[in-house]
């Protein structure tokens, strides 16, 4: 069975830095395309970034720069590093499996972890 | 604001059929599959339609979707109270600040 566990999400303080991991089963992550997409309090789903199975990485334009997708085979894990966090980074982030047949598509999701940038 | 418009809500009663639209320019959903996802706040969300129509397993032949031209569709029959979710479709655009982007969601009340 697939799952994807998040944790690492908590309050912040603006500028501070937080890494959030994703921890899967049933299926290995190296193998497969792997984002995180977040949800601002109120508003909709955004995706922020992309991890290949190839190793490339491609991030929302929100986040280049002070965020950085990445992996680890061993553990079976991805991560989300975010430093430079600002009060608009606050939402529910979630892992998803990135599944690309004629178009990416999230065919499996984790439960979220929140985080907080507040003073 | 999203470049795929999706209405804010939609609405209709147990057993009805509802549809939800997300529209967007020609080089958006002209060119690429678009998929749909059911989220209720707090809890992972869940792939309903990919490549336009396609189901993954496990979801019933109550959920379908369709493409034409600029607008993609997501049905739903036989609608039941557990439907009640925000729906969302997503498709990819290079052009954009994002390589992948959301429809604003729409909120579907089960009367």
């Amino acid at each position: 069975e697939v799952q994807l566990v998040e944790s690492g999400g908590g309050l912040v303080q603006p500028g501070g830095s937080l890494r959030l991991s994703c921890a899967a089963s049933g299926f290995t992550v190296i193998s497969n395309y792997m984002s995180w997409v977040r949800q601002v309090p109120g508003k909709g789903l955004e995706w922020v970034s992309i991890i290949y199975s190839g190793g490339s990485t491609y991030y929302a334009d929100s986040v280049k720069g002070r965020f950085t997708i990445s992996r680890d085979n061993s553990k079976n894990t991805v991560y989300l590093q975010m430093n430079s966090l600002r009060a608009d980074d606050t939402a529910m982030y979630y892992c998803a499996r990135t599944y690309y047949s004629r178009n990416w598509h999230f065919d499996s999701w984790g439960q979220g972890t929140r985080v907080t940038v507040s003073s | 604001q999203s470049v795929l418009t999706q209405p804010p809500s939609v609405s209709a009663a147990p057993g009805q059929k509802v549809t939800i639209s997300c529209s967007g320019s020609n080089s958006i959903i002209g060119h690429n599959y678009v998929s749909w996802y059911q989220h209720l706040p707090g809890t992972a969300p869940k792939l309903l339609i990919y490549d336009n129509n396609k189901r993954p397993s496990g979801i019933p032949d109550r959920f379908s979707g369709s493409k034409s031209g600029t607008s993609a569709t997501l049905g739903i029959t036989g609608l039941q109270t557990g439907d009640e979710a925000d729906y969302y479709c997503g498709t990819w655009d290079s052009s954009l600040s994002a390589p992948w982007v959301f429809g604003g969601g729409t909120k579907l009340t089960v009367l």
